[in-house]
């Protein structure tokens, strides 16, 4: 019954280990985005997928790759993590590209880098 | 109870009051303002949207106003009620060949029963 589903829930990692989180929609939707939230809760937009295509790509360290196999799913890769890189992650999915008011989004992974 | 964005992070109101949380945007050029909430441990949820056109719109006793002169934007939530209580935060978009949203500071809203 899950919309849009995260694994792991939780990751604790060392500085310098490169890790992967998954993403997965069940609701058909072409477009995907990964979110980034810190420790005061500010939330940063990543990336975003349509289509398997990526449209949006803000100012991310080239340490985080993201990979879409298909469009019901959005892998996000972080190489050589540093301490900086904890906060929770959140994927999210949309039917079109853009369409931040019908998004769902999947319930986070808290990642800790030590 | 009113916050003053991000000089009271914390909003404390009586179960049954109205609650008035603001958001002060940046980019006068944005097309349309999100507010979600935000309960713990969960991601980010739709409460309502705004086009820049408008500068009130109603929900389910909620009600977002938009200031385009001051650039502000306030969520208004009517009576208010315990399953309330989360962080909530604006977003504001900025449509074209380049999407870009970009959000504001939450504040946490605390209802006291």
């Amino acid at each position: 019954d899950t919309a849009v589903s995260q694994t792991p829930k939780y990751l604790v990692t060392q500085m310098g280990n490169d890790k992967s989180i998954k993403c997965e929609q069940n609701l058909g939707h072409d477009t995907m985005y990964w979110y980034k939230q810190d420790s005061k809760k500010f939330l940063k937009i990543m990336f975003s997928y349509n289509n398997k295509e990526l449209i949006i790509n803000e100012t991310v360290p080239n340490r985080f790759s993201p990979k879409s196999p298909d469009k019901a799913h959005l892998n996000l890769h972080i190489n050589s993590l540093e301490l900086g890189d904890s906060a929770v992650y959140f994927c999210a999915s949309s039917q079109g590209a853009g369409r931040f008011s019908e998004q769902y989004f999947g319930p986070g992974t808290r990642l800790t880098v030590t | 109870g009113e916050s003053v964005g991000l000089h009271l992070p914390t909003l404390s109101v009586q179960e049954g009051d109205n609650s008035i949380i603001n958001c002060a945007y940046s980019n006068s050029a944005s097309d349309y303002f999100i507010w979600y909430k935000q309960e713990s441990g969960k991601g980010p949820q739709f409460i309502i949207d705004i086009r820049s056109n408008m500068d009130k719109r109603q929900g389910q006793r909620v009600t977002v106003l938009l200031n385009k002169t001051v650039k502000h934007l306030s969520l208004q939530i009517a009576a208010t009620q315990p399953g309330d209580s989360a962080v909530y935060f604006c977003a504001e978009i900025l449509s074209g060949g380049y999407q870009k949203v970009t959000f504001g500071t939450g504040t946490k809203l605390q209802v006291i029963p």
